[in-house]
């Protein structure tokens, strides 16, 4: 099955400063790849998607990178802002076999951003 | 409804004892998900649901965990005779359609304490 690995664990910035998170996946036929943050005791929120056919996509501050080659993406905020601080979680969507619309996540990556 | 609605909000119940959660997932939605998060972990998919049928119960970690969905409406997640390691978030996420590129998303959760 997938596994998704993500890095760093915990992640400490300054406003305004870029925050990036990384992911890798193992599993070659996956094909979707959202990005939710999640506030303490909150609902995991959809922040960024991306699909296989795409290498990039921005909204506003926030992109995702994918290299399928290399099997990983990434998640870049710019000009951080205090109420980014949450966990950000990367989920990896199978495409066939047994995997096939299961979202795997990986472990989450604890952003705090300092005024 | 606006979005994925979970009841109880909290539950507290002694280990032995039977649980049951319910989620409500998006009007239109045919695809629901539910995962178990414990405290400071990543989301560990339990079952996935396409209408009323179960194409994937990978997840369940015993035969005390048992659930249904009726139609394209409720769901509910079922655990027997509760142990202390079933404490956790229950989360129930739901799409326009299962399979690879729908986004999910997630309810609030229902908080489960087993003392």
């Amino acid at each position: 099955g997938e596994n998704v690995e993500q890095h760093p664990s915990t992640l400490s910035v300054q406003e305004g400063d870029s925050a990036v998170i990384k992911c890798t996946y193992s599993d070659s036929a996956s094909n979707y790849f959202p990005w939710y943050k999640q506030e303490l005791g909150k609902r995991p929120q959809l922040i960024i998607d991306i699909r296989s056919n795409v290498g990039e996509k921005k909204d506003q501050r926030i992109a995702v990178t994918l290299n399928k080659t290399a099997k990983h993406f990434s998640l870049h905020i710019t000009e951080t802002q205090p109420e980014d601080s949450a966990v950000y979680f990367c989920a990896a969507m199978g495409a066939g076999g047994t995997s096939y619309g299961k979202l795997t996540f990986g472990q989450g990556t604890i952003l705090t951003v300092h005024p | 409804g606006a979005g994925v609605s979970q009841s109880p909000s909290n539950k507290v119940t002694e280990k032995g004892k039977d649980v049951e959660l319910r989620c409500d997932p998006i009007s239109g939605h045919t695809a629901l998900y539910w995962y178990r998060q414990r405290l400071g972990q990543g989301l560990e998919f339990l079952i996935y649901f396409q209408g009323n049928s179960a194409p994937d119960k990978s997840g369940l970690p015993s035969d005390r965990f048992s659930a249904e969905r009726t139609g394209e409406s409720v769901s509910t997640l079922t655990i027997q005779r509760t142990q202390q390691e079933d404490s956790a978030v229950y989360l129930c996420a739901s799409s326009l359609a299962g399979g690879s590129n729908q986004p999910q998303h997630f309810g609030d959760g229902t908080r489960l304490s087993i003392l």
